[in-house]
């Protein structure tokens, strides 16, 4: 089984500052992590995953995220937030071990606020 | 490419009372999932289909939710009778089937109010 914290239930933020998203997983099996985003009244969009290989992964609208293995956790990042990023984002994983499943196992949310 | 189709996006209903939402999954995806969002919280997977099998139902409530997927193309979710908790986005996504990682996308949900 697994668990995802979000550290933070609400991050508020200036235009054009930098965000950074916390997020902690744990797993007793390799995993795949992501990042998805809500605008409201929306679905899910994915914003990046990771999958394998690099652990700096790059994602749409100028979000990264680092994969940290050995403190199991997988931050989101943007260098400068546009008012259009205020949305909530979670963080998700799935048991890489799953061939048929990709069972998604979501985090609380963060929801952020841009400020002008 | 179409995506998620979920209907209806808003139901407002009173405590006792059935519901059931619609998913048309995107042409072609094999797998389909029921999650349930509660306000302030992440998605939480209620049911997997695979074609029109259940892979995993094991946070269903099934004394008062159930879920079908005939012909393994679209699949209804029903609660009844519901409850004031029941109260949540409930979202559909699809994804292909394989034996690697796939992408699930995700329809607009059904916002459910129970009075």
């Amino acid at each position: 089984a697994q668990s995802v914290t979000q550290l933070d239930s609400q991050v508020p933020v200036f235009e054009e500052a930098p965000v950074e998203l916390r997020c902690n997983y744990s797993s007793s099996v390799s995993v795949y992590l992501f990042w998805y985003v809500q605008y409201p009244n929306q679905g899910l969009q994915l914003l990046l995953k990771y999958l394998s290989g690099s652990t700096l992964v790059k994602g749409i609208n100028g979000f990264e995220a680092e994969f940290n293995k050995s403190q199991t956790s997988f931050h989101l990042r943007k260098p400068s937030v546009h008012i259009s990023d205020t949305a909530e984002y979670f963080c998700a994983v799935s048991d890489r071990t799953e061939a048929a499943g990709n069972k998604l196992t979501f985090g609380g949310g963060t929801r952020v606020l841009v400020k002008p | 490419e179409a995506g998620v189709a979920q209907s209806p996006r808003y139901k407002i209903i009173e405590k006792r009372q059935s519901v059931a939402f619609w998913c048309n999954p995107i042409s072609g995806h094999a797998t389909l999932y029921w999650y349930q969002q509660i306000l302030g919280q992440g998605p939480k997977l209620l049911i997997q289909f695979q074609n029109n099998g259940v892979v995993d139902d094991s946070q269903l409530p099934k004394d008062r939710f159930s879920a079908e997927r005939l012909k393994g193309v679209d699949s209804t979710l029903k609660i009844q009778p519901a409850k004031l908790e029941d109260s949540a986005v409930y979202l559909c996504a699809s994804s292909r089937l394989g034996n690697s990682y796939n992408e699930q996308f995700f329809g607009p949900g059904t916002r459910l109010t129970v009075l």
